[in-house]
């Protein structure tokens, strides 16, 4: 069964700062993998979607990249601002009509 | 505009009582979904919905029930039999299944509580 991780948790970090979130997935079988935003008591926003023959996706200051074989990704994030402080998901997408596998997210404050 | 409209923002059950959270969406998602967060969790998957009038139990679904009746509907009832419904509930439909580029779109979500 596909288990998917993201280390640390929790991460504090002063403005400016770029900055490294981790996912790790347990079977590199996927169709895709997708990163989303969560802010507090609010739904979940898609920032980057890498399918599986990607090694990297950007958008602005966000770059996410994919090692399929290692069962890997990270979220990058440039010059942190305080407005980027959220939870940040990631989710891959298992081969046949199986839904998205979330793992629980690492909790971001960007200190100003 | 388009999106999911998740309704109540916020519901109180009392013990014994079915309550339903509401889920619409007007993108012409064929896929749809619901999902359980509980604090410092992650997405759990409740049922979800490729087609009308056909669903799945995701790995949570016991005490709970869903219909698909319509395209645009995918309502959730948590029924008295589950017995710790306080939760953040989150509904989302997908793009055309497509696999390699599905995308998920998210509601607002429903914080349950229990009086």
């Amino acid at each position: 069964k596909q288990e998917v991780t993201q280390i640390p948790a929790a991460l504090s970090v002063p403005e400016g700062e770029n900055l490294v979130l981790n996912c790790s997935f347990t079977d590199s079988a996927i169709y895709n993998l997708q990163w989303f935003r969560q802010d507090p008591g609010k739904g979940l926003t898609s920032l980057l979607l890498i399918q599986s023959s990607q090694r990297e996706q950007t958008s602005g200051r966000l770059n996410a990249s994919l090692d399929k074989s290692s069962g890997r990704s990270t979220l990058y994030i440039a010059a942190s601002q305080p407005g980027d402080s959220a939870t940040y998901l990631c989710a891959v997408r298992p081969p046949g009509n199986t839904p998205l596998v979330f793992g629980k997210g690492t909790r971001l404050s960007v200190i100003a | 505009d388009g999106g999911i409209t998740q309704s109540p923002k916020y519901l109180f059950r009392k013990e014994g009582q079915n309550v339903t959270l509401s889920c619409e969406q007007n993108l012409n998602h064929d896929a749809m979904y619901w999902y359980r967060q509980d604090p410092g969790q992650g997405l759990r998957l409740i049922y979800y919905s490729q087609i009308v009038n056909d669903f799945q139990k995701g790995d949570i679904a016991e005490g709970y029930s869903v219909s698909r009746e319509k395209k645009e509907s995918f309502p959730l009832t948590v029924t008295s039999a589950q017995k710790n419904p306080t939760a953040f509930y989150l509904c989302a439909s997908s793009t055309p299944p497509s696999h390699l580029n599905e995308k998920l779109f998210f509601g607002s979500g429903t914080q349950l509580s229990v009086l």
